[in-house]
This record gives structure tokens, C-alpha cells and sequence, in this order.
């Protein structure tokens, strides 16, 4: 399978507790993306990686979330300090920028819960 | 700022029904790309089509079309003779480019329910 890989699938997890996911893009792809959906939600952006740099972050986002993608490949996601709102699921997407733009292929996504 | 809605929360049809799901945008730049995406119930978004702010030609793709008029700036999505197995949630979204890199938006979605 060549597509987009994420782990864990699900994760539960206390309030207060640190938590990390890793997405996998497809092979050769340089861009790569993090968003979060929430129950009834469009996907909401977080950020996004040309290769190893991070190019932009929303304003959205706490302090706890932070995200890399040291070697340009695999990325991972690590919310610190986790909180009920947290809750959502996590979706990952690459894509080959050519001229501008892109076509973004999605993971199957981690769902957090924060009990 | 940039900006999709999608105004029909639900739709639901029977089997072979067409189906028209609307998308309307703002955006203030010129050069931007469109984007319709499925989300079924297992939960994968799937890419179904990319269109850019110059090329308004209709789009056909077996029982799916896509009608993108700048005039009105929507980028409507229609499946013809629906089936039971098109019954998902379809997200519209808008991408544009700037000096800052690109941004990447998604309206809140039409659940599409088909029918037998």
C-alpha cells in the first residue's frame, strides 16, 4: 500500500498527558500536512512541512501542539499537556507541489480521546 | 480572508436520483484552486477533483460532474443516477497561494444520504 499512513489509529488518553503521532506520506511527496476534524466539521489546518521546513503553523494552535518532520520524510504531532478538548481526530495529508499548488491525499487519521 | 460554505447541511435522495451539491467561496486573490472532497462513512477523505480560477471548463467524470462559475464564485458538484454507495459526507475546499505559502480551506460539509 503507497498511500498515506498514520499511527495510532486511536489513541485514549488522560487529561494532562502527553500524547505523539506519526504520519507516514506517500513516497516522494514533499509536502505534508496536519489538520484536526471535529464530529460534523470540516478538517481544520494546523500546519504544513515543504520537506523538513515548516512552513506554516495556524494561529489557532496552542503552544502544545508542536510538529516536525526531521529528515523531510515521516512527521510527527506531540500535544503536551492534553485537554477534553483536545478530543478530535488528527489527519494527516501529502502531496507533490508542481507549479504553485497541489493535490492533497489524506491518511486514515488518529482519533484522539482526552477522558 | 478566504472563505467556503456549503449551505445544504443534508441531503438525502433515493437510488437514482440526481444530486446537486452546492459550493459557494470568497477569496480576494485572482490565482486559486478548488477542490471536492468525499469522506464515506469509514472515514478517508478521498480526493475527487482540483480545479484552477482559469480554467472554467465543466468537468465529467462518469456520473459525477462539476459545474465552476467565477461570475457567481461557486464550484458546484452533481451526481448523476445516485447510488446507495455515494451516500457520504462531501467537503468543498479552497487553496490559495500567496507570499506566505498556501492556505488550505474546507467548508463544514453536505452529508449525502442515498437511498434504496
Amino acid at each position: 500500500d503507497t498511500g498515506v499512513s498514520q499511527d495510532p489509529r486511536h489513541k485514549i488518553t488522560k487529561r494532562g498527558q502527553n500524547v505523539t503521532f506519526r504520519c507516514d506520506p506517500i513516497s516522494e511527496h514533499n509536502r505534508l500536512y496536519w489538520y484536526r476534524q471535529t464530529l460534523g466539521q470540516g478538517p481544520e489546518f494546523l500546519t504544513y512541512f515543504q520537506n523538513e521546513a515548516q512552513l506554516e503553523k495556524s494561529r489557532l494552535l496552542s503552544d502544545r501542539f508542536s510538529a516536525e518532520r526531521p529528515k523531510g520524510s515521516f512527521s510527527t504531532l506531540e500535544i503536551q499537556r492534553t485537554e477534553q478538548g483536545d478530543s478530535a481526530m488528527y489527519l494527516c495529508a501529502s502531496s507533490l507541489e508542481i507549479g504553485g499548488s497541489d493535490t492533497q491525499y489524506f491518511g486514515p487519521g488518529t482519533r484522539l480521546t482526552v477522558l | 480572508a478566504q472563505k467556503v460554505t456549503q449551505a445544504q447541511t443534508e441531503i438525502s435522495v433515493v437510488e437514482k436520483e440526481d444530486v446537486t451539491l452546492d459550493c459557494v467561496y470568497e477569496t480576494r486573490d485572482t490565482t486559486y484552486y478548488l477542490f471536492w472532497y468525499k469522506q464515506p462513512p469509514s472515514g478517508e477523505l478521498v480526493f475527487l477533483i482540483r480545479r484552477n480560477s482559469f480554467d472554467e471548463q465543466n468537468e465529467i467524470s462518469g456520473r459525477y460532474s462539476w459545474n465552476f462559475q467565477k461570475s457567481t464564485s461557486s464550484f458546484n458538484f452533481t451526481i448523476t443516477a445516485s447510488q446507495v454507495v455515494d451516500s457520504a459526507v462531501y467537503f468543498c475546499a479552497l487553496s490559495e497561494v500567496d507570499n506566505y505559502g498556501q492556505n488550505f480551506v474546507f467548508g463544514p460539509g453536505t452529508r449525502l444520504s442515498v437511498l434504496p
